[in-house]
């Protein structure tokens, strides 16, 4: 069964420009988080999105966004880029909601530059 | 206070000794607990997660839950060079909260 997969891998943009990066869960997995890394803030939960829905939310600004389709396909869009962007954005894909194993993705690394 | 906190690493031990890994969390509401191992440049692999009071055993992996002292271990038994990542403590109430990782190094 193939993982959780992310694209594009790396992404370079710069001050102000918007970003959408996209995730595709593990066949049948019907939750997906959110997470954003940084070598200062570690991993920081963004968002859970579970039947095209948001769930849960976490303390980010408005400028993060997402978004789930019925094929539990997610994006999340970061608007009006600043240079705090810069980090590796990780997917997570569960069975369901509030499902004990979470299996992430190998990751977005975007750069703003 | 940060939600999360875990001993600060980074952690050295000779191969085949045990490693041991602690955190410890702020919310009292919280009800599942994690342990992630994440290589260098890899994203994070879930190793065992333990949501009652008490011992859960997983091969050379133990984790640890004392609800009461909000605390949360993890040992590794006969570590091999293999072992040698950053290991993340996670605990969810609504979401998943992630400490900043103990990074191990196993030395042959």
């Amino acid at each position: 069964k193939a993982g959780v997969t992310q694209t594009p891998r790396y992404l370079i943009k710069t001050r102000g420009q918007q970003v959408t990066l996209s995730c595709s869960p593990i066949s049948g997995h019907r939750s997906v988080s959110w997470y954003q890394q940084t070598p200062g803030q570690g991993l920081q939960f963004l968002f859970e999105y579970f039947s095209e829905t948001q769930r849960n939310k976490g303390n980010f600004p408005g400028r993060f966004s997402g978004r789930q389709f019925s094929n539990s396909r997610s994006e999340m869009n970061v608007s009006t880029l600043e240079l705090g962007d810069s980090a590796l954005y990780l997917c997570a894909s569960s069975l369901e909601a509030d499902y004990n194993e979470q299996f992430f993705g190998p990751g977005t690394r975007l750069t703003v530059l | 206070q940060k939600e999360v906190e875990q001993n600060s690493g980074p952690l050295s031990v000779p191969e085949g000794a045990i490693a041991s890994l602690n955190c410890t969390y702020s919310d009292r509401g919280s009800q599942s607990f994690f342990w992630y191992r994440q290589y260098s440049g890899k994203s994070p692999e879930l190793i065992m997660f333990i949501y009652s009071n008490g011992d859960k055993e997983d091969g050379r992996f133990t984790a640890q839950l004392n609800k009461a002292s909000q605390y949360v271990s993890l040992l590794i038994r006969d570590s091999q060079p293999s072992d040698s990542a950053t290991y993340l403590c996670a605990v969810k109430w609504y979401k998943l909260s992630f400490g900043a990782g103990t990074t191990v190094t196993v030395r042959a």
